[in-house]
């Protein structure tokens, strides 16, 4: 069965620093989709950026980029120039074969101004 | 913004009442899901449905049940409601292109259910 492991309850950042949240998967399956979302307080889920596995290069969306690593079954987010409006809970999913989004437990992010 | 709206988006009831949370879009996608969302389980799939009358389980299934008969609504029923069913339940809906079912979801609000 698909896992997903955000192995980092919480994190802090300073605002306009970076900050990277980490994000491991185990999976048998070859092709499939990665996803950040991000759930502020208003409990409203958002996506942030999605990767596809067949990619090589890493995907971008302004200031949030991933490293994406196949072999390691590893996708990280980097958040580059931390804003206060960054802060929330941000979850890591895989997209399997039968379209079900198998989730990590989140991550805390919080921004210190 | 996709149209999803969830109704209730807060409800207390007791235990053994029967409990029904409803999901609409306006947007026509086939796709639709029930999750729910618990401290330290991150969103964990109800049930899901690909189509009008076509559902199927997820992997927190048992003491739930969903019915779609048109493509805008997706009820989740609670039919004996528990004290661990007290959760907040995220109705969401996939992305289709002209390739088929993206994978990215749009959440409704959530709905905060207490069974007391």
């Amino acid at each position: 069965a698909q896992t997903v492991t955000q192995s980092q309850p919480e994190m802090s950042v300073q605002e306009a620093e970076t900050v990277t949240l980490s994000c491991t998967y185990d999976t048998s399956e070859s092709d499939y989709y990665l996803f950040w979302y991000k759930q502020p307080p208003s409990r409203q889920m958002i996506l942030v950026i999605r990767q596809e596995a067949y990619k090589q290069q890493n995907a971008t969306e302004n200031r949030f980029s991933v490293n994406f690593q196949k072999a390691a079954k590893s996708f990280s987010l980097k958040i580059s120039d931390s804003q206060l409006g960054d802060a929330a809970m941000y979850f890591c999913a895989y997209l399997n074969s039968n379209y079900q989004l198998i989730w990590g437990a989140g991550t805390k992010l919080i921004i210190k101004p | 913004d996709a149209g999803i709206t969830q109704s209730p988006r807060h409800k207390v009831t007791e235990t053994g009442t029967p409990v029904t949370l409803r999901c609409h879009q306006t947007e026509n996608h086939r796709y639709m899901y029930w999750y729910r969302q618990d401290p330290g389980h991150g969103l964990r799939l109800i049930h899901y449905s690909y189509g009008v009358k076509d559902t199927d389980k997820g992997e927190v299934s048992d003491g739930y049940s969903v019915s779609r008969s048109k493509t805008e609504d997706f009820l989740l029923t609670l039919e004996s409601a528990t004290s661990s069913q007290t959760s907040v339940y995220f109705c969401a809906i996939s992305e289709e292109t002209s390739g088929g079912n993206t994978g990215e979801l749009f959440f409704g609000e959530g709905s905060r259910l207490t069974v007391l």
